[in-house]
């Protein structure tokens, strides 16, 4: 199984900036890396799929990179919206063994 | 735009069989590049894959779960349905529905909490 370990756990980061979230994956997953937002209260929304592609409707402030072990998921000028739980998951294994990593909480 | 919303009892039983359905609109469970799956959410934890089906039926499985899990659909009344069986409190946790694309769930239900309890 692969596991994915985010970090840190929490963030805390002031309105108008930029955070920085991480995920590493056990083994290589390639870019099979999804990013989701999580609002307190609702279901988890897809922001970034293919490591790097944004999903549809999803604003250009949102932007993912990396590949293999090694992810970034980066919020540019932070608004109270955007406070949040952010997971990534992995999609590489075939058969599909999908899994998520613990969560990074990104608060004010 | 799709639309996914789950139905099902709220409170099972320690070792009987959680039974959840998914109700798809706004598109059809047939349309050949998706397949409907099912994730969880222990209150306050993470999020476990459970897994997912076709329309044609084939299904694939969380192997940690594959022995009590069975996912299936209806595409007469484009709904997918989760029973997991021998439940205990280790299964208590929001469940959602979700379409799977790829690979990743590009939409999701609201949420059912399940609680396993006597």
């Amino acid at each position: 199984e692969v596991v994915l370990t985010q970090s840190p756990a929490i963030l805390s980061v002031s309105p108008g900036e930029r955070a920085t979230l991480s995920c590493r994956a056990s083994q290589s997953v390639g870019s099979n890396l999804a990013w989701y937002q999580q609002r307190p209260g609702q279901a988890p929304r897809l922001l970034i799929y293919g490591a790097s592609i944004r999903a549809t409707g999803i604003p250009a402030k949102f932007s993912g990179s990396g590949s293999g072990t090694e992810f970034t998921l980066s919020i540019s000028s932070l608004q109270s919206e955007d406070f949040a739980v952010y997971f990534c998951q992995q999609y590489y294994n075939w058969p599909p063994r999908y899994t998520f990593g613990q969560g990074t909480k990104l608060e004010i | 735009q799709v639309q996914l919303q789950e139905s099902g009892p709220g409170l099972v039983k320690p070792s009987e069989t959680l039974s959840l359905t998914c109700s798809v609109s706004g598109g059809s469970v047939t349309l050949g590049s998706f397949y409907w799956g099912w994730i969880r959410q222990p209150p306050g934890k993470g999020l476990e894959w459970i897994g997912y089906v076709y329309y044609s039926g084939t299904t694939y499985y969380n192997p940690s779960l594959k022995s009590r899990v069975t996912i299936s659909v209806d595409t007469s009344r484009d709904q997918f349905s989760l029973k997991l069986s021998s439940v205990t409190a280790a299964d208590t946790a929001l469940y959602y529905c979700a379409r799977h694309r790829n690979g990743y769930n590009d939409y999701w239900g609201q949420g059912t909490l399940v609680t396993v309890s006597s």
